[in-house]
């Protein structure tokens, strides 16, 4: 399978404890998405990175977030004394940057659940 | 006022109906448009991007109204297959020149037997 994928699919911590994602994209795809959905809303655009570069993050990424694509191929997703308000569907995207295109194909996401 | 909106739904229709749905956004500088789909409990996926000229695949139809900053997305003869939540996409210029891409909500389609 050559799609997106993303790692742990399920994700149960105790509120205070640090999690890491994990997302490979496409291995062609420069550009790189991460976005958080709650139940009946669209995904919300958290971060993004273009190869290694991150060129873009939202203000709803408070200082306990943390991206990084170190190769430019995967990228990791931490969050730092997670709180229940962080209970949400993580998902990744990627998409290449030939013809300006913005067509993402996302990941299956991670379900982060905060007790 | 949300930068890209949408009716939430439901739309409760019987098989065979055409259905539509529009989706509106506030930023004029937007460039780029899509329509995705996303089932219950999974991934959104890619179901058409919307061109200037309008554009059609299969049953699907997708139309952008600059002036009126909306796009929309039309379903002929629907499925029960299409029941699923579809998305509005809308890009605009974003930071450093990378692109700031808005989700809508999503509007829920269920189509009857």
């Amino acid at each position: 399978d050559t799609g997106v994928s993303q790692n742990p699919r399920h994700k149960i911590t105790k509120r205070g404890q640090n999690v890491t994602f994990r997302c490979d994209p496409i291995s062609e795809h420069n550009r790189l998405y991460w976005y958080r959905q709650t139940l009946g809303q669209g995904p919300e655009f958290l971060t993004y990175f273009q190869n290694e570069a991150q060129l873009e993050k939202s203000r709803l990424l408070s200082d306990r977030f943390s991206a990084e694509r170190p190769k430019g191929s995967f990228s990791t997703l931490e969050i730092q004394r997670t709180e229940q308000g962080d209970s949400a569907m993580y998902l990744c995207a990627s998409s290449w940057d030939r013809m300006a295109s913005y067509e993402q194909y996302f990941g299956p996401g991670t379900r982060l659940t905060v007790t | 006022r949300k930068e890209v909106e949408q009716d939430p739904g439901p739309f409760n229709v019987p098989e065979g109906a055409t259905v539509a749905f529009n989706c509106t956004y506030s930023n004029s500088a937007s460039q780029s448009f899509f329509w995705y789909r996303q089932d219950c409990r999974k991934e959104p996926k890619l179901l058409m991007s919307v061109y200037s000229s309008g554009n059609e695949d299969g049953r699907f139809t997708a139309q952008l109204n600059r002036a009126s900053q909306y796009i929309s997305l039309l379903i002929r003869d629907s499925k029960l297959s299409d029941s699923a939540t579809y998305l509005c996409v809308v890009a605009s210029p974003g930071y450093s020149s990378a692109s700031k891409i808005i989700f809508g909500s999503g509007t829920r389609l269920s189509i009857r037997p």
